[in-house]
C-alpha cells in the first residue's frame, strides 16, 4: 500500500505570496491532518479533515486554510506568506479521525519564504 | 489546555547504556499518549502508544498518572536508536481529538 504523499517537496516563496500545498492519503483513509513543524515551536497541529469538512482546528491565523476533496485527498493553502511561515508541512492520515494512534505521516512540504 | 514537555534537546549515550527520554504532559482529562520517532531522512512514525502497553524494538513506557509522566525506557541502546523522539498526547476537544507534540528529544547513541 502506498503511503502518504505530499507535493510539492520543496517550495521557495516570497513574503506576500500565496502557497497551496497537496496531500495524497494512504487508500481507504479518511482523514486528513496538518502539522507545521518549525525548530522553535516543534510540531503544531494545524487541522483535520473527515468527509470534505473540517472537523478540528489549531491555533493559527485564518491565513492558514484547507480543504479537502471527495476521494480524501487535501490542500492546504497559506495566503499572504510572512517569513515565520518557513516551515516543514507535515500532512498525516488515518482511517477515521481522532485515531491519534492510527495517523501515518508523509514526508512534509518544506516552505521556504524570503 | 494540553501540554507536553520534553525537557532535554538531546540525550547522548553510548552503546550498550540504558536510555530514560523523559516526558511530561499536563492535561485536565484521561489522557492518550503516544510516542513518536523520526530517523534521519525517514517520516514521523508511530513507536508505541501507553494503550497497548507493548515493547517496540526494545522500548517501553509506562504512563504515570501521578507524576503526570510518559517516559520512553530502553535498558541497552543501540546505534541505530539514534533519531528524534517525539511523545505526544491525544486530547479531546468538542468531540474531536488532537494530537499535541512535544518539542522532541534527539537521542544519539555513539559506539
Amino acid at each position: 500500500k502506498a503511503g502518504v504523499t505530499q507535493t510539492p517537496r520543496y517550495l521557495i516563496k516570497t513574503r506576500g505570496q500565496q502557497v497551496t500545498l497537496s496531500c495524497s492519503p494512504i487508500s481507504g483513509h479518511r482523514s486528513v491532518s496538518w502539522y507545521q513543524q518549525t525548530p522553535g515551536q516543534g510540531l503544531q497541529f494545524l487541522f483535520e479533515y473527515f468527509s470534505e469538512t473540517q472537523r478540528n482546528k489549531g491555533n493559527f491565523p485564518g491565513r492558514f486554510s484547507g480543504r479537502q476533496f471527495s476521494n480524501s485527498r487535501s490542500e492546504m493553502n497559506v495566503s499572504t506568506l510572512e517569513l515565520g511561515d518557513s516551515a516543514l508541512y507535515l500532512c498525516a492520515s488515518s482511517l477515521d479521525p481522532g485515531l491519534a494512534g492510527g495517523q501515518y505521516f508523509g514526508p512534509g512540504t518544506r516552505l521556504t519564504v524570503t | 489546555a494540553q501540554r507536553v514537555t520534553q525537557p532535554e534537546k538531546l540525550l547522548s549515550v553510548f552503546k550498550g547504556a540504558p536510555v530514560e527520554l523523559k516526558c511530561n504532559y499536563s492535561y485536565s482529562g484521561s489522557p492518550e499518549l503516544f510516542w513518536y520517532v523520526q530517523y534521519s531522512r525517514q517520516r514521523l512514525q508511530l513507536l508505541l502508544r501507553h494503550i497497548s502497553r507493548e515493547s517496540i524494538k526494545g522500548f517501553t513506557a509506562d504512563l504515570n498518572k501521578g507524576e503526570t509522566s510518559f517516559h520512553l525506557k530502553k535498558p541497552f541502546a543501540q546505534e541505530e536508536d539514534s533519531a528524534m523522539y517525539y511523545c505526544a498526547l491525544s486530547s479531546v476537544n468538542s468531540g474531536y481529538s488532537t494530537l499535541t507534540f512535544g518539542k522532541g528529544t534527539m537521542l544519539l547513541v555513539s559506539p
